[in-house]
């Protein structure tokens, strides 16, 4: 089973910053990878599916690259109701998150 | 909109069973794979098991491998997950979530909390 390991665990940054999470996985992902916030005490939210695609209603500021075993979410400019943690997701692996905390 | 609401979540102990139920409403429920995804307490997500739009097919984590069963009943727009052999480690909220495609779980229930212990 490929393994999906995200960097950083935790991330400090301040409003407006430009904020980078990255997802290796443990070998070559012929499919695609999807994103989601959680916020404590919610279900997660999908932000982005098939590695770039937007989902309706997610903010233009979330985006998603990659290929092969590295793959990006960036938030270009980060707002308040954006600290959170987020998960990437291959198929049935998950990584272990990322929360993104007030600097 | 689309709704999913798990019904079915409590303590048990360990060894005992538990029958969760998800009711969907706001869609087309038999035109869609269906999951179950959990969360320990404190911890990440991790998926549970999926069964196709028609229920011929389905799979499971390793983790729960031959002792949880998923089911679905597309006429009532219902989704099931029997557990059985319940242990301590299987205390999770557990998520009923719909899959858009591709493997790509666009809506989530809020849970229902599942808690093993004597």
């Amino acid at each position: 089973d490929i393994q999906m390991t995200q960097s950083p665990s935790t991330l400090s940054a301040s409003v407006g910053d430009r904020v980078t999470i990255t997802c290796r996985a443990s070998q070559n992902v012929i499919t695609w990878v999807a994103w989601y916030q959680q916020k404590p005490g919610k279900a997660p939210k999908l932000l982005i599916y098939k590695t770039s695609n937007l989902q309706t209603g997610v903010p233009s500021r979330f985006s998603g690259s990659g290929s092969g075993t590295e793959f990006t979410l960036t938030i270009s400019s980060l707002q308040p109701e954006d600290f959170a943690t987020y998960y990437c997701q291959q198929t049935w692996t998950f990584g272990q998150g990322t929360k993104v905390e007030i600097k | 909109q689309v709704q999913l609401e798990e019904s079915g979540g409590g303590l048990v102990k360990p060894g005992g069973s538990l029958k969760l139920s998800c009711a969907a409403s706001g869609f087309t429920f038999r035109d869609y794979f269906m999951n179950w995804i959990r969360q320990a307490p404190g911890k990440g997500l991790e998926w549970v098991s999926y069964i196709s739009s028609t229920g011929s097919l389905r799979d499971y984590a390793d983790s729960v491998k031959g002792r949880f069963s998923i089911s679905r009943d597309n006429a009532k727009n219902s989704l099931y997950l029997q557990m059985n052999s319940l242990r301590v480690e299987d205390t999770a909220v557990y998520y009923c979530v719909r899959d858009m495609g591709g493997d790509n779980f666009d809506f989530w229930g809020q849970g229902t909390l599942v808690t093993v212990s004597s």
